[in-house]
């Protein structure tokens, strides 16, 4: 069965400071993994995605993600922290073949400090 | 604008007590479904549709029904609420089939049955 884990309930980090928020996963085949973000009171929202190609993948806000196959990791990154990506974030991986579902892991809290 | 509207926001209710908790994508989507959000737990997905009239359990059904009269409406039926429902409930779509493509998420109904 697919599956992502995220190590960490919380991460704290000085602003200013890089940050990583850590995610592995478990599937057969090629990942399609996603990160989003859930700011307090609203919905999730698409940071970044690897399909295939390079590594180092870009995404929204100055977020970029390291993939990695054989330590099976895809860990979100930021060079230099704001107090506002303070949030919640989920690693996910698709479905593919199957019922196309996200595959969720169980969430990081970021806490960025001024 | 793309987006996906899920009504109510909140909603604090009584067990047994039927309610209808609404969502709506206009970006022609195929697939959509329903998670439910629990803290330690992350997301994890309720039903799914692929098409109109066309739908089937995820991995937490048990409570839950849903239709699929419209391809822009799935709307997620809780006919007798039980305390064990009380969650945060995410609506999302997103094309078919297509695993590299990211999922668009509503703002989320805070459910309380007490």
């Amino acid at each position: 069965a697919q599956s992502v884990a995220q190590p960490e309930d919380q991460v704290n980090v000085a602003e200013g400071n890089p940050l990583t928020v850590k995610c592995t996963y478990s599937v057969s085949g090629n990942p399609y993994l996603f990160w989003y973000v859930q700011y307090p009171n609203r919905g999730l929202q698409f940071l970044l995605k690897y399909i295939t190609g390079d590594n180092l993948v870009k995404g929204s806000y100055g977020f970029e993600a390291e993939f990695n196959k054989s330590q099976t990791s895809f860990h979100l990154k930021k060079p230099s922290a704001l107090v506002s990506d303070s949030a919640l974030y989920f690693c996910a991986v698709r479905d593919v073949g199957g019922t196309d579902k996200l595959i969720f892991g169980t969430g990081t809290r970021l806490q960025v400090f001024p | 604008e793309a987006q996906v509207t899920q009504n109510p926001r909140y909603l604090i209710t009584v067990t047994g007590k039927k309610l209808t908790v609404t969502c709506s994508q206009n970006m022609n989507h195929e697939y959509m479904s329903w998670y439910r959000q629990d803290p330690g737990l992350g997301l994890r997905q309720i039903y799914y549709s692929m098409n109109v009239e066309v739908t089937d359990k995820g991995d937490v059904p048990e409570g839950y029904k849903v239709s699929r009269k419209e391809k822009r409406n799935f709307p997620l039926i809780l006919e007798s609420p039980s305390p064990n429902q009380t969650s945060l409930y995410f609506c999302a779509s997103s094309l078919w089939g297509r695993g590299s493509t990211e999922a668009f998420f509503g703002q989320g109904t805070r459910l309380t049955v007490v």
